[in-house]
């Protein structure tokens, strides 16, 4: 099972655009990348998940270079509600959960 | 995207009485939902798989008489904390696997917080 990687904590500033990368050199041919929001004492929610190359939806652009062993999420001009942890997770239900990144937005 | 619903959100126990905590797919059929547990400030732990018809897989250090786990439909997973003590207190989540394409997606409740007095 692919072991992921990111930054522990990041800071923005309203408006900004933020991009989160996540490592995973041991993903595997079948992996699929999926990155997740949490709320404090909520549960995680999709974002976007990806295979390779760049995917696109209404609140995030996900980046996969070639050799798939790292992904960017970028956020376009946060808010102060995205202040939240972003996890990356790589391959299935089974995978486990990094440490995540601390996103803080301040205005 | 799919609805997972986890109820209740929030619950308080005296020590030694055991807690059930339901997770439903609302929109989709879910052959397999997974359990997980985090404590404050710290990422999810998987706890165990659940399989519709089928025993639960724990993981390893995870007590399975002390986590009781059921399938029994494929929009319906329960965790019941047996004999709870106050170290079970902790924040407890599911989440259900939703196929879309070739690919699958991952979808959470809501959480549980459970507090053993």
């Amino acid at each position: 099972l692919a072991k992921t990687t990111q930054p522990i904590s990041m800071d923005s500033y309203e408006g900004q655009e933020v991009n989160i990368t996540c490592s995973h050199n041991n993903i595997a041919t079948n992996d699929y990348i999926t990155w997740y929001q949490q709320f404090p004492s909520q549960g995680p929610r999709f974002i976007i998940q990806g295979y390779k190359t760049k995917v696109t939806n209404e609140v995030a652009s996900l980046f996969i270079p070639a050799d798939r062993k790292s992904s960017t999420l970028s956020l376009p001009r946060v808010s102060l509600s995205d202040t939240a942890v972003y996890y990356c997770l790589v391959g299935d239900g089974k995978s486990t959960f990094g440490d995540g990144t601390t996103l803080t937005v301040k205005p | 995207g799919a609805v997972v619903s986890q109820h209740p959100s929030r619950v308080i126990c005296k020590s030694g009485t055991s807690v059930k905590i339901e997770c439903r797919s609302l929109d989709f059929q879910a052959t397999t939902m997974f359990w997980y547990r985090q404590f404050p400030k710290q990422s999810l732990m998987l706890m165990a798989t659940s399989n519709e018809g089928s025993k639960a897989t724990y993981e390893q250090g995870v007590e399975k008489d002390k986590f009781l786990i059921n399938h029994a439909s494929l929009t319906l997973s329960t965790l019941t904390v047996t004999s709870a003590h106050p170290e079970d207190s902790s924040f407890y989540i599911c989440s259900a696997r939703d196929y879309q394409g070739a690919n699958e997606k991952l979808f959470f409740g809501s959480g549980t917080q459970l507090s053993v007095l």
